[in-house]
């Protein structure tokens, strides 16, 4: 079946620094790979996408390319802000068996100080 | 162009009790999904309506039932509430399956307190 694995956090940074979340996954089809974000006390907001191999999602100043060699889409930003601030979850979905219900990672919590 | 809406916002019922939770899509949308989203964890998919049908279900007891209407709102409801029914649940929209991009757009959820 599918899964998806992300680093544990929380993980902490300073203001202006660079951030790199881990994720990984397991797929019997293709694919199509997504961050989400959830700020607190909110519901989760379509950070950015990516549909086959080799394409690069970006948003806001965030990135993550599709590597269907490593089965990875790892989560990257030149400079967090403080403002960055919430936790952070990686999706799958594919259309194996007609269904397109995401499997989400658990979640990884990015907590930025000033 | 109003998002994906839910009501109520907060909820607290007793153990044995019953509930009924309530979304409206985002616009253009037809397809509803459900997640129950414990602390600390992510989504867990409950089940997604298409044209008024349950089309796909997780791991979830029947007492976890739904409805969608015919202008694609949706209602979830729990029967016989327990504790561990306490989460933020999920609803999110979609397109028809099959007539676009798999994204789907969340809500802000209705967190239940069950005591």
């Amino acid at each position: 079946g599918n899964s998806v694995t992300q680093m544990e956090g929380p993980v902490t940074l300073s203001e202006e620094a660079f951030l790199t979340i881990n994720c990984t996954y397991t797929a019997t089809g293709y694919p199509s790979l997504f961050w989400y974000v959830q700020y607190p006390g909110e519901g989760l907001q379509l950070l950015l996408k990516a549909t086959k191999a080799d394409d690069k999602g970006s948003n806001k100043g965030f990135e993550a390319t599709y590597r269907k060699e490593t089965t990875s889409f790892h989560l990257e930003k030149g400079s967090v802000q403080v403002s960055d601030s919430a936790v952070y979850f990686c999706a799958l979905s594919d259309r194996t068996g007609g269904s397109y219900i995401p499997t989400f990672g658990r979640g990884t919590s990015l907590i930025v100080h000033p | 162009d109003a998002g994906v809406t839910q009501s109520p916002t907060h909820l607290i019922k007793t153990r044995g009790q019953q509930v009924t939770l309530r979304c409206s899509p985002k616009s253009g949308h037809d397809t509803v999904s459900w997640y129950q989203q414990a602390l600390g964890q992510g989504p867990q998919f409950i089940f997604q309506y298409y044209e008024e049908e349950e089309r796909q279900r997780g791991n979830f007891p029947d007492r976890f039932s739904g409805h969608q209407f015919p202008n694609y709102s949706s209602e979830l409801n729990v029967n016989a509430l327990l504790l561990g029914d306490s989460a933020l649940y999920l609803c999110a929209s979609s397109v028809t399956p099959g007539q676009g991009s798999y994204e789907q757009y969340f809500g802000p959820g209705t967190r239940l307190t069950v005591t």
